[in-house]
């Protein structure tokens, strides 16, 4: 079955710093999300990617979808501390269930 | 409006007991899902509903019953608790599963414990 993994499952990082995390498929996605989940919340949904390569930003992250719609990144660009939180992405085959990946831990350093 | 609302936020079980996990929503969604959230292991999903009156099972089912009587309504219950279900439940929503564009709504979580 479909199985969508995660990378890393940490990062810690200095304030300022950049941070990426990254999201690969097994099998070719429709589409993919991106949530954001603070410490003892709920995820919110960040983003949605449809197209292949497509790259969308929302001030200082951006997000890409592969040429081959299997992976997909998110990167932050000077880290603040309002950015810790748990990342996921959840990728979708055609007609099928989302699947989420395990998510990766972000942390920043003041 | 208020998006997901679920209830109860905090639940101890004992082992066999059992229990119903509320979820309403009042977006008028169309689907409706059941998470459970590990550790280590993000979101599983255990039942969802693609309208009212309709149920399916998700990668984790078992141990779990859903019923979706109502539109903005979606009960997760467990007829028998078992230690191995302790875990952060999140119910979320969405317009139409795979056309959607707003993403998921999740509900603020229900933490159980079952000891």
């Amino acid at each position: 079955g479909q199985q969508v993994m995660q990378i890393p499952q940490y990062q810690h990082v200095q304030e300022g710093e950049d941070f990426t995390t990254y999201c690969n498929s097994s099998t070719t996605l429709s589409n993919i999300q991106w949530y954001k989940q603070r410490p003892g919340g709920h995820p919110v949904f960040l983003i949605q990617l449809v197209k292949s390569g497509e790259v969308k930003k929302q001030k200082r992250l951006t997000f890409q979808f592969g040429e081959a719609k299997k992976n997909s990144s998110l990167h932050i660009t000077a880290t603040q501390t309002t950015d810790v939180g748990t990342y996921f992405c959840a990728g979708r085959e055609w007609n099928n269930d989302m699947r989420f990946g395990a998510g990766t831990r972000l942390t920043v350093k003041p | 409006n208020a998006g997901v609302t679920q209830t109860p936020k905090f639940r101890v079980l004992k082992t066999g007991q059992s229990m119903t996990l509320l979820c309403a929503q009042d977006m008028n969604h169309e689907y409706m899902y059941w998470y459970r959230q590990d550790p280590g292991m993000g979101l599983r999903l255990i039942h969802y509903s693609v309208g009212e009156g309709t149920t399916a099972k998700g990668e984790v089912p078992d141990g779990y019953n859903v019923s979706r009587l109502k539109k903005q309504n979606f009960l997760l219950g467990l007829e028998s608790a078992a230690p191995s279900q302790t875990s952060v439940y999140f119910c979320a929503s969405s317009l139409r599963g795979a056309l959607e564009i707003i993403g998921y709504t999740f509900g603020s979580g229900t933490r159980l414990t079952v000891v």
